[in-house]
């Protein structure tokens, strides 16, 4: 079974500045989906970005950009110019790729705050 | 175009009874996922529905159910409440299942109290 684990409860980032958010996942697969959402306190999960594993490049939209490490398992998240409307939960998700790869696995999230 | 819709925003039950949940999907999406998100945690899969057959399950009990309708619209079911089973209800949608290109659109979700 894939594992997704945020090890960061809560951080927060002044206005403008540059904040990462840590994830490690753990899965015996080689071919899937990495996902960051954002939920604000609206409770609606809104996809962030998206980064395919045969795929070496980082993924980046706007002001979103990831570090993905496939030996080490890690996909961290980059927040650039951080704007108050960042501000919310932070999930790190992963979804095999072949199979009945129907299911989202979550990590338990990051809270960010950002400061004014 | 609507998103996902989800009804109703809250509801408060007391325990040992029944709710049924419901979402409609993004008009064009066949399949329906269901969610469980316990607070202060991220969402737990409970099922996934494609042209109205149950393509994935969770690690949830047998109170669980759902179904998928001719116009792709989905119904959670829950038995026999319990005060563990307050959390907010997630939906999501896409336009197909098994494919993994296929993004899942979240709805807002229906937050269930159990007393």
């Amino acid at each position: 079974a894939q594992t997704v684990t945020q090890s960061q409860p809560e951080m927060s980032v002044q206005e403008a500045e540059t904040v990462t958010l840590s994830c490690t996942y753990d899965t015996s697969e080689s071919d899937y989906y990495l996902f960051w959402y954002k939920q604000p306190p609206s409770r609606q999960m809104i996809l962030v970005i998206r980064q395919e594993a045969y795929k070496q490049q980082n993924a980046t939209e706007n002001r979103f950009s990831v570090n993905f490490q496939k030996a080490a398992k890690s996909f961290s998240l980059k927040i650039s110019d951080s704007q108050l409307g960042d501000a919310a939960m932070y999930f790190c998700a992963y979804r095999n790729r072949g199979g009945s790869n129907y299911k989202l696995t979550f990590g338990k999230g990051t809270l960010l705050t950002v400061n004014p | 175009d609507a998103g996902v819709t989800q009804s109703p925003t809250h509801l408060i039950k007391t325990r040992g009874q029944q709710v049924t949940l419901r979402c409609s999907p993004i008009s064009g999406h066949k399949s329906v996922s269901w969610y469980q998100q316990v607070l202060g945690q991220g969402p737990q899969f409970i099922f996934q529905y494609y042209e109205k057959e149950e393509r994935g399950r969770g690690n949830f009990p047998d109170r669980f159910s759902a179904r998928q309708f001719p116009n792709y619209s989905s119904e959670l079911n829950v038995n026999a409440l319990l005060l563990g089973d307050s959390a907010l209800y997630l939906c999501a949608s896409s336009l197909a299942a098994g494919q993994g290109r296929y993004e899942q659109y979240f709805g807002p979700g229906t937050r269930l109290t159990v007393t």
